[in-house]
């Protein structure tokens, strides 16, 4: 499809372990942001790249959060030994550049941890 | 803290009326403000947007009303439609910083009723 794909859509994982979710954005966009909805609250925004520059890493809660993105396509936002605090829906957007372009989302992932 | 704020969490509508959803920030530096729609499981979608340089846009039946010294926002739906019913976000970034990052409300629940 033309629209930004998340993986898996859904993800259950026990206390403790690590997961791995998964961003293609739009062919062509040098934009990608990470973000996450907790029940309840808004769009908080965790990670953002642009093209070849550092990422901009200033909403990432914790040390146990990370995000790569390779070839500048796909992303990958990891997740280590995950707690019930980090339940909620991960959502992946990427834009056509970084200005005042409107970001496109995929339709995240919703991650429970137990 | 948050920056952007939506004090409406719900609003119900009659269908033919209007819809009034608004938003208020509070960094003098928000330059581009945009409105997105979320249906449940879907990622949000672009809606419309508006530069601090003017005070409003419109987009058929959506118009974007812009406050600078109120801080404030406002998004008109003539007429509102049963299709309407979502989780509208508003979201303000500072272009000139160069982060390039949007900050998101915490949503208005529109329900429009037939």
């Amino acid at each position: 499809g033309a629209g930004v794909s998340q993986s898996p859509s859904n993800k259950v994982t026990e206390k403790g372990k690590d997961v791995e979710l998964r961003c293609d954005p739009i062919s062509g966009h040098t934009a990608l942001y990470w973000y996450r909805q907790s029940l309840g609250q808004g769009l908080e925004f965790l990670i953002y790249f642009q093209g070849n520059s550092a990422p901009d890493k200033s909403g990432l809660p914790s040390d146990r959060f990370s995000a790569e993105r390779t070839g500048g396509s796909v992303s990958t936002l990891t997740i280590q030994r995950t707690q019930q605090e980090d339940s909620a829906v991960y959502l992946c957007a990427s834009s056509y550049d970084y200005s005042n372009q409107p970001q496109h989302f995929g339709d995240g992932t919703r991650l429970s941890i137990l | 803290d948050q920056q952007v704020k939506q004090n409406s969490p719900s609003l119900s509508v009659q269908e033919g009326r209007i819809s009034i959803l608004n938003c208020d920030y509070t960094n003098s530096m928000f330059d581009y403000f945009l409105w997105y729609k979320k249906y449940p499981a879907e990622g949000p979608t672009f809606l419309i947007s508006i530069s601090s340089i003017k005070d409003k846009n419109e987009d058929g039946r959506f118009t974007v009303f812009l406050n600078k010294s109120a801080k404030h926002l406002s998004l008109h739906i003539v007429p509102s439609q049963p299709g309407d019913s979502a989780v509208y976000f508003c979201a303000a970034s500072d272009l000139t910083s160069g982060t390039y990052k949007y900050i998101f409300g915490t949503g208005t629940r529109l329900k429009v009723l037939a």
